[in-house]
């Protein structure tokens, strides 16, 4: 079966850094992909990660293993409109996302 | 360049109507992917289209859903005989197929009421 896992909420402080981790099992992995949605709107692209290893995009940056099934999403700097939810996909193949049940970010000043 | 778009945003159906939900993929994507986001869960794929295609539609229900992506026009998901359990958000994503995986962009979605 296919399983992705992610804590359900978690709450930061403004300015601090945190990390949402995601396991994953899954019958075909083509890459992992972390998702920001805002309460009531559509997910946006935050990262792609195929190979393990670090990948930094400003204050957002994604981890992959591959042979752990793990990936994390680390934000630095929090800011208040980084409240949301994050949502970790893996690709399975066919192009079609399986999708974790997400992460709900609060930012505390 | 405008980006995915869907309509409605909002639609209100009464047990056993139809609804029509509509996806228009970002300028220069020829693939559309459904997903349903139930309250407080994940989002679901659904079905993947290409244009007069239907890749996989692994993820829809075996009765009462359908999906079309036509040659003109937008991509439609189609639920007949809606009951309540249909209520949620569905979004439409699409992606341009250049090399082994691309990235899905995502509409803001359609939010279905069954009453």
């Amino acid at each position: 079966g296919q399983n992705i896992d992610q804590p359900t909420e978690m709450t930061a402080t403004e300015g601090a850094i945190v990390q949402i981790n995601c396991t994953y099992q899954t019958s075909g992995f083509n890459g992992l992909f972390w998702y920001q949605q805002h309460a009531g709107e559509a997910p946006t692209f935050l990262s792609y990660n195929v190979l393990d290893g670090l990948e930094e995009k400003g204050r957002f940056s994604s981890f992959l293993s591959r042979s752990k099934g793990y990936s994390y999403l680390l934000l630095k700097e929090l800011q208040m409109k980084d409240s949301a939810s994050y949502l970790c996909a893996v690709s399975t193949g066919a192009n079609n996302l399986f999708f974790g049940t997400g992460t709900r970010l609060t930012v505390i000043p | 360049n405008a980006g995915v778009m869907q309509n409605p945003r909002h639609l209100v159906r009464r047990r056993g109507q139809e609804a029509r939900l509509r996806c228009s993929p970002m300028k220069g994507h020829s693939h559309v992917y459904w997903y349903r986001q139930l309250p407080e869960e994940g989002l679901k794929f659904m079905v993947y289209l290409q244009k007069e295609n239907i890749i996989d539609e692994s993820g829809m229900p075996k009765e009462r859903f359908s999906a079309e992506f036509p040659k003109e026009g937008p991509s439609i998901l189609r639920i007949q005989q809606v009951v309540r359990g249909d209520s949620a958000a569905y979004f439409c994503a699409s992606s341009t197929l250049r090399g082994l995986q691309e990235t899905q962009y995502f509409g803001p979605g359609t939010r279905l009421l069954v009453l």
